[in-house]
């Protein structure tokens, strides 16, 4: 089955500097990757979300990249705020295996104002 | 509009006791699923179901057991708890028969096992 490893698994940026996360999947004919944010004690909510024919969308301060050739996929924020502390999840998913999404395992986001 | 709803929000438990819980979503998605949360490894499926009557595993089925006797509902059930299911819980519903759609969550079950 799919395995999508994430990384770095906490992150502590400054205010106003950018935060990168970086997931990688295995099965190759997944998708659809679509990233969710967990703030504390609420239910993941998604943020932004790309499928494999794109190989990028931005969402004002949020992007995510895709490169299906090495099986990795990006979230780039720019401009943090404190309120963008929280925990982030990518995920992926296969039309053909009833779009079942496999997580990663989260990174926990730190904006320090 | 509810969304996906989850009941209990907090649970204890003794070891060997069973239990259910439960989820509903009011937007007629026919795709529900059940994972658990634990520090450092992400969410994890547990169980998913296609459409009323349909359920199959996912990736830590064991110790699980769901129905789906309804497009709403879609409960989870401890057969004898163990210390190992202390977890947070989730629900989550999609539209099914659309590629790419989003997961909507339920607020979440935070279950100890003592």
């Amino acid at each position: 089955g799919e395995n999508v490893e994430q990384h770095p698994s906490t992150l502590s940026v400054q205010e106003g500097d950018s935060a990168v996360i970086k997931c990688t999947y295995s099965d190759s004919a997944s998708n659809y990757f679509p990233w969710y944010k967990q703030e504390l004690g609420k239910r993941p909510q998604l943020i932004i979300d790309i499928r494999s024919n794109v190989g990028e969308k931005k969402d004002q301060r949020i992007a995510v990249t895709l490169n299906k050739t090495a099986k990795h996929f990006s979230l780039h924020i720019t401009e943090t705020q404190p309120e963008d502390s929280a925990v982030y999840f990518c995920a992926a998913s296969l039309k053909a295996a009833g779009n079942k999404l496999t997580f990663g395992g989260g990174t926990r986001v730190l904006v320090k104002p | 509009n509810a969304g996906v709803t989850q009941t209990p929000k907090f649970q204890v438990l003794k070891t060997g006791q069973s239990m259910t819980l439960q989820c509903a979503q009011d937007m007629n998605h026919e795709y529900m699923s059940w994972y658990r949360q634990d520090p450092g490894m992400g969410l994890r499926l547990i169980h998913y179901s296609v459409g009323a009557g349909i359920t199959d595993q996912g990736e830590v089925p064991n110790g699980y057991n769901v129905s789906r006797s309804t497009t709403e509902d879609f409960p989870l059930r401890l057969l004898s708890a163990a210390p190992s299911q202390t977890s947070v819980y989730f629900c989550a519903s999609q539209v099914h028969r659309l590629a790419d759609t989003e997961a909507f969550f339920g607020q979440g079950t935070r279950l100890t096992v003592v």
